[in-house]
């Protein structure tokens, strides 16, 4: 069982180019998330689905774009990357929305020069 | 406005002694409370859980404590060992995770 997975694992971009992270469960979970992980801001949630076709921003989503047209994946675009938008990214899913018990995936780390 | 806080970065404690992480929060609208631990270059895994209906979970060397009139939880490891050194976050759901900023936990042999 493959859990949560998200690819790339690492990416260097420059200012102003674009991309996306992907992420895919093999779990069936309607819920899907991404935070990025930032030194002494902890976990920050940037958008979420409660299923597919339904999206919503989280606490820092300037910047970011997401869409889920099915219930595995969830890409998170950057539309024109910024030297902010370096971090590490987590995608999350979970059948246990209201609890709160999240699946992580292992991390992607961006570098924006 | 930072929901859920976690105002020490860093413990170190002694094997075998006692670990205690403090997490304090300002919505009272929150359901669920949570700790997650993460190794370097791993996702965060789910720790343990506690309702806000409840004001003490246990689950082994883990033990979760709530007090809803300060507004403050702490997580409990006893006897701490090495491999529990970490970064523990805190978090808080209201149908979607909000997170404190980590302590990191180092226990030494």
């Amino acid at each position: 069982n493959a859990g949560v997975t998200q690819t790339p694992k690492f990416q260097v971009l420059k200012t102003g180019q674009s991309m996306t992270l992907q992420c895919a469960q093999d779990m069936n979970h309607e819920y899907m998330s991404w935070y990025r992980q930032d030194p002494g801001m902890g976990l920050r949630l940037i958008h979420y689905s409660v299923g597919a076709g339904i999206t919503d921003q989280g606490e820092v989503p300037n910047g970011y774009n997401v869409s889920r047209s099915t219930t595995e994946d969830f890409p998170l675009r950057l539309l024109s990357a910024a030297p902010s938008q370096t971090s590490v990214y987590f995608c999350a899913s979970t059948n246990r929305v209201l609890t709160g018990e999240l699946f992580f995936g292992e991390g992607s780390r961006l570098t924006v020069l | 406005d930072q929901q859920v806080k976690q105002n020490s970065p860093s413990l170190s404690v002694q094997e075998g002694r006692i670990s205690i992480l403090n997490c304090d929060y300002t919505n009272s609208m929150f359901d669920y409370f949570l700790w997650y631990k993460k190794y370097p270059a791993e996702g965060p895994t789910f720790l343990i859980s506690i309702s806000s209906i409840k004001d003490k979970n246990e689950d082994g060397r883990f033990t979760v404590f709530l007090n809803k009139s300060a507004k403050h939880l702490s997580l409990h490891i006893v006897p701490s060992q090495p491999g529990d050194s970490a970064v523990y976050f805190c978090a808080a759901s209201t149908g979607k995770l909000i997170f404190g900023q980590g302590t990191t936990l180092q226990v030494k042999p």
